[in-house]
């Protein structure tokens, strides 16, 4: 099993749509979750940091499941601008060890 | 505030030749990191700089990649002799408060 797990989409969605991405982690152990943002030949760009009670940023909500190892994201009310790759990225154990990324997730919203 | 600094941002070269990369972190971030990116997959960690100590570089391949981070601000990677398969976007990134990183720009390296 790879440490992190994405479904790599793409996500064809419309505008206005709601969509949920997840990410699978293989370490029990890891404590630290997040999930970023990557533009088309730009670099990954922090989105948010995901908590054990689950956090909220206007349209995008993240979540950790720590029983079934996994952490998602969703997004309301998609926009065109939402669209991009979605990389979830998981610490390898104890606080300040490596981030582990996913391949990402492609989300395309269309008009 | 001014981001993570990379230059440059594109390198072609032939193969068996030296390349480097430079990077100056955020301001006041003392830790660095290198990952390499390959296309339609995410970035992989390289190495990782706490100040000018690095504390995980098992993912660098020595035989031809090194790093420094001399005075625990500015981080320079080389690869010397570059292969065609080290063709890939290489990131640098920075972070004050632990694991939450942010990026530079990269540097896109095609070996030919």
């Amino acid at each position: 099993r790879k440490e992190v797990e994405q479904d790599p989409g793409p996500f064809n969605v419309p505008e206005g749509a709601t969509v949920a991405f997840n990410c699978t982690y293989s370490n029990s152990a890891s404590q630290s979750f997040f999930w970023y943002r990557q533009d088309c030949r730009k670099e990954p760009k922090l989105l948010m940091s995901v908590y054990s009670s689950g956090n909220e940023d206007g349209r995008f909500t993240a979540q950790l499941n720590r029983a079934s190892q996994y952490i998602s994201l969703l997004i309301r009310d998609s926009k065109l601008s939402d669209s991009a790759t979605y990389l979830c990225a998981v610490n390898r154990a104890a606080r300040n060890t490596p981030l582990v990324f996913g391949k990402g997730t492609r989300l395309s919203v269309i008009a | 505030e001014a981001g993570v600094v990379q230059s440059p941002r594109y390198k072609i070269i032939e193969k068996k030749q030296p390349v480097a990369f430079w990077c100056n972190p955020i301001s006041g971030h003392n830790t660095l990191y290198w990952y390499r990116q390959n296309l339609g997959q995410g970035p992989e960690l390289l190495i990782r700089y706490e100040n000018e100590e690095a504390v995980d570089d098992s993912q660098l391949p020595k035989d031809r990649f090194s790093a420094e981070r001399l005075k625990g601000v500015d981080s320079t990677l080389k690869i010397q002799p570059a292969e065609l398969g080290d063709s890939a976007v290489y990131l640098c990134a920075s972070s004050l408060i632990v694991d939450e990183q942010f990026f530079g720009p990269g540097t896109r390296l095609t070996v030919l």
